[in-house]
């Protein structure tokens, strides 16, 4: 079967470093896809990993291991404006992407 | 780059009659286009995949003949809920592909459908 899984809330300090983890099972493996969605509103692209390793984007890195099947985002110098839910995706052997149910993250002040 | 835009970003509608959502790609064309549902505090539910040209594939328990799926360009997608019952009342997002980007899908914002 296919399946992927991270936590389904988070709460972190304003200034802080979080780190959301996110295992997966799946039939194939074409990318793992991190998105923000703030409440209301649609998805938005944050990054993609198809090769072991770290990929830093400002306050946004997100890590990758294939043979273990587990990823990670990290979240550094948390603003108020970071809550907001992320949702970890794997690109299967189709055209689609699968998705973890997300995970809400609440920074307080 | 990689703007998907859709419309309506809001509808009322009365049960029983037809609504229209449109997916536009606007500075790329979409090998393929994507339309989700979503309810509140869970996460996107894939309903179908669409090919410019070719007929939408739809998820398992996603009823091809209710959930109208048009992809009459590279650039545009069209879903029309027939007969709208309250159930139908969700959020729905397209999203589009495109190779340039490697592979990834962007989302257009939404289109949040209330049925009375």
């Amino acid at each position: 079967g296919q399946n992927i899984d991270q936590p389904t809330e988070m709460t972190a300090t304003e200034g802080a470093i979080v780190q959301i983890n996110c295992t997966y099972q799946t039939s194939g493996f074409n990318g793992l896809f991190w998105y923000q969605q703030h409440a209301g509103e649609a998805p938005t692209f944050l990054s993609y990993n198809v090769l072991d390793g770290l990929e830093e984007k400002g306050r946004f890195s997100s890590f990758l291991s294939r043979s273990k099947g587990y990823s990670y985002l990290l979240l550094k110098e948390l603003q108020m404006k970071d809550s907001a839910s992320y949702l970890c995706a794997v690109g299967g052997r189709t055209d689609k992407l699968i998705f973890g149910t997300g995970t809400r993250l609440q920074v307080f002040p | 780059g990689a703007v998907v835009s859709q419309h309506p970003s809001r509808v009322i509608c009365k049960s029983g009659t037809s609504v229209k959502i449109e997916c536009r790609s606007l500075d790329f064309q979409a090998t393929t286009m994507f339309w989700y549902r979503q309810f509140p505090k869970q996460s996107l539910m894939l309903m179908a995949t669409s090919n410019e040209g070719s007929k939408a594939t739809y998820e398992q328990g996603v009823e091809k003949d209710k959930f109208l799926i048009n992809h009459a360009s590279l650039t545009l997608s069209t879903l029309t809920v027939t007969s709208a019952h309250p159930e139908d009342s969700s959020f729905y997002i397209c999203s589009a592909r495109t190779r340039r980007f490697t592979d990834t899908q962007y989302f257009g914002p939404g289109t949040r459908l209330t049925v009375l």
